[in-house]
């Protein structure tokens, strides 16, 4: 099984509509929980960033995380044609060290069409 | 501007040629790291560097070879690839310390012939 699964996608929304992104994970330590975002000929952007259970909202963008499920979700409302990317989801727990690994997603493709 | 640059963007190569990948950062982190992008893959973690030292290589082959000589400036030394080493190269940086949110760079995007 692999540490974290995301759906590759391709997802296409028209404009508005809202945008649920998802992965699942198997190792129960980790902890932190990152969205980031790629633009085509870019480097990934880090969208949103969460500690354990709970929701964190920013605008129109909502990360949720269930620990009991191992399960995270993106949500974007409103969605808008610049939302157009890839969203890979990543995550880590505790390293016990001065640095951190980060387990990433495939990461999934996102059009928004106007 | 991410504040994590990376030279050059593209670069085509013979398997026998050697070049250099650069990255810099104006961040005032003290952690740098090189990813490996392919096509339908995770991103893979290849090096770790904090305060100049590696912590981290990732089982990877020797025919890449990092350099960092100070916090802001990371290299990636390359010579004799193979044509799988094709894919975008990443650059990124974080403050020391656990669970930091790391910054990227927009990659380098590298062509083995």
């Amino acid at each position: 099984q692999k540490e974290v699964e995301q759906d590759p996608g391709p997802l296409s929304v028209p404009e508005g509509a809202i945008v649920s992104l998802n992965c699942t994970y198997s190792n129960s330590a980790f902890q932190y929980f990152m969205w980031y975002r790629q633009y085509s000929r870019k480097g990934p952007e880090l969208l949103m960033y969460t500690y354990s259970s709970g929701n964190k909202e920013d605008g129109r963008f909502t990360a949720q995380v269930d620990k009991s499920s191992k399960y995270i979700s993106l949500f974007i409302r409103d969605s808008q044609p610049s939302d157009s990317a890839t969203y890979l989801c990543a995550m880590s727990g505790n390293s016990g060290g001065s640095n951190y690994k980060l387990t990433f997603g495939k990461g999934t493709l996102l059009t928004v069409n106007p | 501007e991410t504040g994590v640059t990376q030279t050059p963007r593209h670069l085509v190569m013979g398997m026998t040629n050697k070049k250099s990948l650069k990255c810099e950062q104006h961040l005032g982190h003290n952690a740098m790291y090189w990813y490996k992008q392919s096509a339908k893959k995770p991103l893979e973690l290849m090096f770790v560097y904090n305060f100049k030292e590696q912590t981290e290589n990732n089982s990877v082959p020797s025919r890449f070879s990092p350099e960092c000589p100070n916090s802001s400036h990371l290299f990636l030394h390359l010579h004799t690839l193979q044509p799988e080493d094709s894919a975008l190269y990443l650059c990124a940086s974080s403050r020391s310390g656990e669970a930091q949110p790391q910054h990227f760079g927009d990659g380098t995007r590298l062509s083995i012939l």
